[in-house]
């Protein structure tokens, strides 16, 4: 089992353009949750999808959507992109109380 | 508004030591609450889940404790190694229906051989 796995591994964009990240979860798992994790901070959550829906989201703007697909899997979308979007986005797989993270995609904003 | 506090910030030991992470949560009533590893640039690595109702759990050389009323967990590392070197984080879960956890900015760990 390969886990939870996100693509790209690193990505760098200029202010502006638009991202889409993809987060693969584990296998069984059916719920995905987004966090960012600025430099020296701890991850921040963004949102959390189950059943192909939005089912909670934290203080994040617009910019940021998802979207899950019938197979589980996850993409997180953000648009417009300012420098303070530069974080790595970790992807969480769970189903019950066992949650599982993805190593990660490092996004750069140049 | 829960909020997740760990202290210190960064922690240097040499090999063999016994250590003591911190973490604090504002609002007793959370639903569990989770130890996490982080290597540079890396993802999580689970290291031990307390239940709102248990006082405390064991994995190995690694124990933590949870005291709900007082809002505070602590991570014992005995015998530290230079493999433990890592980033050390804490998050609450505050309910069931989600899976949303609250993390605080973690402890950096440093063991020095």
């Amino acid at each position: 089992d390969a886990g939870v796995t996100q693509s790209p591994t690193h990505l760098i964009k200029t202010r502006g353009q638009q991202v889409t990240l993809r987060c693969s979860p584990k296998s069984g798992h059916d719920t995905v949750s987004w966090y960012q994790q600025a430099l020296g901070q701890g991850p921040q959550f963004i949102f959390q999808y189950y059943e192909e829906e939005e089912r909670q989201r934290g203080n994040f703007p617009d910019r940021f959507s998802g979207h899950q697909f019938p197979n589980y899997s996850s993409e997180l979308n953000v648009n417009a992109l300012l420098l303070g979007d530069s974080a790595l986005y970790l992807c969480a797989s769970s189903l019950g109380g066992d949650m599982v993270f993805g190593p990660g995609t490092r996004l750069t904003v140049l | 508004k829960q909020e997740v506090t760990q202290i210190p910030a960064a922690l240097s030991v040499p090999e063999g030591e016994n250590l003591v992470l911190n973490c604090s949560f504002t609002d007793s009533a959370i639903y569990n609450l989770q130890w996490f590893r982080q290597d540079p640039g890396k993802g999580l690595t689970s290291l031990l889940l307390i239940q709102s109702s248990q006082r405390e759990q064991t994995s190995g050389r690694l124990n933590a404790s949870l005291d709900k009323s007082s809002g505070r967990s602590t991570l014992y590392i005995a015998a530290s190694q230079p493999g433990d070197s890592a980033t050390y984080l804490c998050a609450v879960k505050v309910n069931q229906a989600g899976t949303a956890l609250i993390f605080g900015k973690g402890t950096t760990l440093s063991v020095s051989s």
